[in-house]
């Protein structure tokens, strides 16, 4: 079955840095693009990037450009998210997602359980 | 930025009757494609978002057909024709026309 997991969250204080992984399993990752999202306790959803199938093409929510970079690894079936600069608004739990493939949008079909990232001093 | 505006926040619902929530985008959602680039997802107690609906009105796989979206531009509306006790949680929609990829205030529905 799908599975995403993600690691890597935890506590940090401002202007530290952090590191997020996917495992993905389940489905052919290299055909899909993924996605971040993230939800701040008591809040809404936030999306915060996506990378294409190959990682040629990128994109950001404004919130994270120039803090946040998103990356692939298709041969270790991962997604990560490095996280700098970090600020105490970047508290959140932090979902990946399956996104769209060649051709074909089902939504953000499949999503991770999340990590908690948390920044206070 | 593409914004997206849900109503109502909060929805008190019956177990077996029907609940209507509304999303209204800032800019149309409607591709050269003839889609409406708009998703509904619920996030229940505890558990990450779930997909419901993609492209304005295809139920997502499992997802029971008392789910309905419609809708096309501007104005999108989710239905559950008879509420049951699993479908309490948050609704969220989204939109994936434009990036930033942007979601509603989210609509919490309770008994």
């Amino acid at each position: 079955q799908v599975q995403l997991v993600e690691s890597g969250g935890g506590l940090v204080k401002p202007g530290g840095s952090l590191r997020l992984s996917c495992a993905a399993s389940g489905f052919t990752f290299s055909d899909h693009y993924m996605s971040w999202v993230r939800q701040a306790p008591g809040k809404g959803l936030e999306w915060l990037s996506y990378i294409s199938y190959s990682g040629s093409i990128i994109s950001y929510a404004d919130s994270v450009k120039g803090r946040f970079s998103i990356s692939r690894d298709n041969a270790k079936n991962s997604l990560y998210l490095q996280m700098n600069n970090l600020r105490a608004e970047d508290t959140a739990i932090y979902y990946c997602a399956a996104d769209r493939r060649e051709g074909e949008w089902l939504g953000l079909w499949h999503w991770g359980q999340g990590t908690l990232v948390s920044v206070s001093s | 930025e593409i914004v997206l505006t849900q109503s109502p926040l909060f929805l008190p619902v019956t177990p077996g009757e029907p609940a209507t929530i509304s999303c209204t985008s800032s800019q149309s959602l409607l591709y050269s494609n003839g889609h409406n680039y708009l998703d509904w997802y619920l996030q229940k107690p505890g558990k990450p978002p779930q997909v419901l609906i993609y492209l304005n009105s295809n139920r997502a796989s499992g997802v029971p057909d008392r789910f309905r979206g419609s809708g096309s531009g501007t104005d999108f509306t989710l239905k559950i024709s008879r509420v049951e006790a699993e479908d309490v949680g948050v609704y969220y929609c989204m939109q994936s026309l434009q990036t930033p990829r942007t979601f509603g205030q989210g609509t919490r529905v309770e008994f």
